[in-house]
């Protein structure tokens, strides 16, 4: 499976919100509500934010939210904080059990 | 609260074989899928495979032919083996927990809710 496709780098000065977008296929994001959004800061793990492309783990701020529409999916920061800066992921399932991630969006609070 | 601590050599020469191992600790591993997933330097991350509990596995058509995941749930640890390494494979390798319905139709779950902090590796003569 080929990688989704994110946006390099999106950034935002604190308040404001931004979007990160994930867009796949027909065989990915597109034919399953099963997206998963992680977080990543310098030199640590992973982190899920949202699973099943707009659920909220318990402990995550409601500040990040996530929507899907046909191919691509979302995830939006809102109220963005200095503690938001950071890489994400998208993960998407991708059939036959398996999973395929995005390539990863670095965000900057301007 | 469950923990993954992963393990292995830092250091694996090209053509050898990488072995890593997770242990699992705060929780039982049975019941759970669990995956490695690697990160080279300064890229994104893939998903490489996933085992559960009673031994079923999955691996991502890219790397199957040279990926063996294993678990001992007497140890509680899942390990991965990476066979005919080259400097590609210098990567950040993490384990995690993979939360994926028993019934292969179920469309919900699928995805990692806790990580281990990762390990890297470095494969260098």
């Amino acid at each position: 499976q080929s990688a989704l496709t994110q946006p390099a780098s999106v950034s935002g000065s604190p308040g404001q919100s931004i979007t990160i977008s994930c867009t796949g296929t027909s065989s990915d994001v597109g034919s399953y509500n099963l997206v998963s959004w992680y977080q990543q800061h310098p030199g640590k793990a992973p982190k899920l934010m949202i699973y099943e492309v707009s659920k909220r783990p318990s402990g995550v701020s409601n500040r990040f939210s996530g929507s899907k529409s046909g191919n691509t999916a979302s995830l939006t920061i809102s109220g963005l904080q200095a503690e938001d800066e950071a890489d994400y992921y998208c993960c998407s399932y991708a059939g036959s059990r398996t999973f395929v991630f995005g390539t990863g969006t670095k965000v900057t609070v301007l | 609260q469950v923990q993954l601590q992963e393990s292995g050599p830092g250091l694996v020469k090209p053509s050898e074989t990488l072995s890593l191992t997770c242990s699992v600790s705060g929780g039982s591993i049975t019941s759970y899928y669990w995956s490695w997933i690697r990160q080279p330097p300064g890229k994104g991350l893939e998903w490489i495979a996933y085992i559960y509990y009673s031994g079923s596995t999955n691996y991502n058509s890219s790397l199957k032919s040279r990926v063996t995941i294993s678990v001992d749930t007497s140890k509680n640890q899942v390990s991965l083996k990476l066979s005919s390494v080259t400097a590609a494979d210098t990567a950040v390798y993490y384990c995690a927990r993979v939360l994926i319905p028993a019934a292969p139709s179920a469309r919900y779950y699928y995805y990692m809710d806790v990580w281990g902090k990762g390990t890297t590796v470095t494969v260098s003569s």
